[in-house]
């Protein structure tokens, strides 16, 4: 098993431009989430599904949209990047939720917004 | 919305010697307490937890305890060692009501082990 996977591990984008980040996983699991991690800031909650088809709102979705067409794939959208949007994104799954089950971690895509 | 607050944001300790690590959160509501382990450009792992009807869980070197009057878990590690040297995050879960309760993390403690 490859666990959860992220593509790209590196973008370097301009100011306005889009973009899309994409999360796969292959362990069955229902519930999938992104986080974004500042330095000094932790992890905060962008945005999180509870099944295909479904997404909502996390902490700071503002500036980003998902969508979850598959059960296995998570999909971050960036519209119109802005420079406050350079970090480190973090996806996520678990079998259900999160509070009785292990949240796995994808290995981050680095996104640095000129 | 939850609120966790983690302290100290560095801790140096020997090697050998024991550390621990305190987190304090809001809501009451909150039922399950993860700790992270990250180390440098890796993603976080999850190395131990909690949830709210425990009030202590250990693994080994590592042990969790947890307060829920006074709303506070603390990570504690043992006879620590070179390996143990990360960043360590807290979390707690996040009441939603689509059912699918997020984390909201603490800010973390970079842990350096003296040898």
């Amino acid at each position: 098993n490859a666990g959860v996977t992220q593509t790209p591990k590196f973008r370097v984008l301009k100011t306005g431009q889009s973009m899309t980040l994409l999360c796969a996983q292959d362990m069955n699991h229902e519930y999938m989430y992104w986080y974004r991690q500042d330095p000094g800031m932790g992890l905060r909650l962008i945005h999180y599904s509870v099944g295909e088809g479904t997404t909502a709102k996390g902490e700071v979705p503002d500036g980003y949209n998902v969508s979850r067409l598959k059960k296995q794939n998570f999909l971050l959208g960036l519209e119109s990047a802005a420079p406050s949007q350079t970090s480190v994104y973090f996806c996520a799954s678990s079998r259900t939720s999160f509070s009785y089950n292990e949240q796995f971690f994808g290995p981050g895509t680095r996104l640095t917004v000129l | 919305g939850e609120n966790v607050e983690q302290h100290p944001s560095t801790l140096s300790v020997q090697e050998g010697d024991s550390a621990v690590i305190k987190c304090t959160y809001s809501d009451s509501a909150s039922n399950y307490f993860p700790w992270y382990k990250q180390e440098l450009g890796k993603r976080p792992q999850l190395i131990i937890d909690i949830r709210s009807n425990v009030g202590e869980k250990k693994d080994q070197r590592i042990a969790v305890t947890l307060n829920k009057t006074a709303k506070h878990f603390s990570l504690h590690i043992t006879e620590t060692q070179p390996e143990d040297s990360a960043v360590y995050f807290c979390a707690a879960s996040i009441r939603s009501g689509g059912g699918a309760d997020g984390l909201t993390f603490g800010k973390g403690t970079h842990l350096i082990i003296q040898p």
